[in-house]
């Protein structure tokens, strides 16, 4: 079956403008990951959607920074006001993680949209 | 400080060389430990899960190790091709995050 999506692939965008980010997980996956991967660093957590229950929010770096799912479908990260230093590798993963259950699942990542802000 | 420490940075060997990196930890209380072999341009993809009891795992040419005394774990590549440069990422959980190292950039030249 189809793996994790991410859209775009590639975004250019000048500084102050707003940017939406999209990541398909795969179908039957509950839990859903969003990390920031900046050229030559580690994964950065940003945020976590488990199902219907309220986000983990506690990685976001600034409220410019903002996430939505519906259900256990698609997500978008919109990122306000676009600064240099958000130019990263936003990464997707989904797994089928149970509420309240230990990271027993492996995470499938999608490829990564890479964001560029001029 | 960073609960998960990977080492080297990086890594430049020859074809068909071994090699083994490193991940020492602090995370606890300890779940599992995996690594994700990432490609440049693309997302992570697991290599191997290894719980508290287990102390070895392998994947083809890659066997990870855990210590869970010393919290250590390393992975070993066998035989090293081309395909295998790209970025090793050691992650660990406690029963409520991940916690990513930053990764070892490995370099398989001809």
């Amino acid at each position: 079956g189809a793996g994790v999506s991410q859209s775009p692939s590639n975004k250019v965008t000048e500084k102050g403008k707003d940017v939406e980010l999209r990541c398909d997980p795969i179908s039957g996956h509950t839990a859903l990951y969003w990390y920031r991967q900046r050229l030559g660093q580690g994964l950065e957590f940003l945020i976590y959607f488990q199902g219907n229950s309220a986000p983990d929010k506690s990685g976001l770096p600034s409220d410019r920074f903002s996430a939505e799912r519906t259900g256990e479908s698609v997500s978008t990260l919109t990122i306000q006001r676009t600064q240099q230093e958000d130019s990263a590798v936003y990464l997707c993963a989904s797994t089928r993680r149970l509420a309240g259950e230990p990271y027993t699942d492996t995470q499938y990542f999608g490829p990564g949209t890479r964001l560029t802000v001029l | 400080k960073n609960q998960v420490e990977q080492s080297p940075q990086s890594l430049i060997i020859l074809e068909g060389k071994n090699c083994t990196l490193q991940c020492n930890y602090t995370v606890s209380p300890f779940s599992n430990l995996r690594w994700y072999k990432q490609d440049t341009g693309r997302g992570p993809v697991s290599l191997t899960i290894m719980t508290f009891s287990e102390n070895t795992k392998s994947n083809g040419r890659y066997t990870a190790t855990l210590d869970a005394d010393t919290k250590q774990s390393s992975l070993h590549i066998t035989a090293s091709q081309l395909s295998d440069s790209a970025s090793y990422i050691c992650v660990v959980s406690d029963n409520n995050d991940m916690r990513f190292g930053a990764g070892t950039r490995l370099t398989v030249k001809p």
